[in-house]
């Protein structure tokens, strides 16, 4: 099955600083992934849709020039936290469909923890 | 705006009965329904996909029914076992078919033997 691999796992930083979370599609490629993050006890929350050679789209409310997207290739997006602050602290999941359907089922990465102290 | 709900309050239940969550969605028309299971420290997985015209999908213990009118999907585990202990999330396609998901805050399954 279609796998989606994502790393670190956990990372943690100081303030001030910027930390890359890569989400990989390992045996499909993925024109489109998908980068959510969520708080403890709650749902998952879109942050923005990273498009393969093209820029991002953001969720109203989500600073692109703070969590930049780069997806460089059809099955490589990256996530940079930039100038991370504590309450950037949280679970970040990437996302992408094997299938070009936009109704078809997402395949998660396994997340990255980011602590910010 | 849409929305969509599930029960926020953990549901208990013993091994072998039937657990039943709910996801009900307002302001909202979509044309399918997915269901996901997240297990602490990990991302969502899939579980079954419904579309409106389907009042009922079946995968092995699990049942998923979808009424367009009372704008309500029930997710059902029947024997329920304790691995089955986890949370469960509904979501819908957002609207304008961009793809992107939208997710309710999920359920919280303990199956106590």
């Amino acid at each position: 099955g279609a796998v989606v691999s994502q790393h670190p796992s956990w990372v943690i930083c100081k303030s001030g600083t910027s930390v890359k979370i890569e989400c990989r599609s390992l045996d499909f490629q993925a024109t489109t992934m998908f980068w959510y993050r969520q708080f403890p006890k709650q749902s998952l929350m879109l942050m923005a849709t990273s498009n393969e050679g093209s820029k991002a789209t953001y969720e109203q409310g989500v600073e692109k020039d703070k969590f930049l997207i780069n997806h460089a290739s059809l099955t490589l997006s990256t996530l940079t936290v930039t100038s991370a602050h504590p309450e950037d602290s949280s679970f970040y999941i990437c996302s992408a469909r094997e299938s070009g359907a936009y109704n078809s089922p997402l395949h998660f990465g396994n997340g990255t923890r980011l602590t910010v102290t | 705006s849409q929305k969509i709900e599930q029960n926020s309050e953990a549901l208990n239940i013993q091994e072998g009965k039937t657990a039943t969550l709910t996801c009900n969605y307002t302001n909202y028309s979509p044309a399918y329904l997915q269901w996901y299971r997240q297990d602490p420290g990990r991302g969502p997985v899939f579980l079954l996909l419904i579309r409106e015209n389907e009042k009922e999908k079946r995968k092995e213990r699990l049942k998923v029914t979808f009424d367009t009118t009372l704008k309500q999907s029930l997710f059902h585990i029947t024997a329920s076992q304790p691995a089955d202990s986890a949370t469960y999330l509904c979501a819908l396609v957002g609207s304008g078919n961009t793809g992107k998901l939208i997710f309710g805050q999920g359920t919280t399954l303990q199956v106590k033997p």
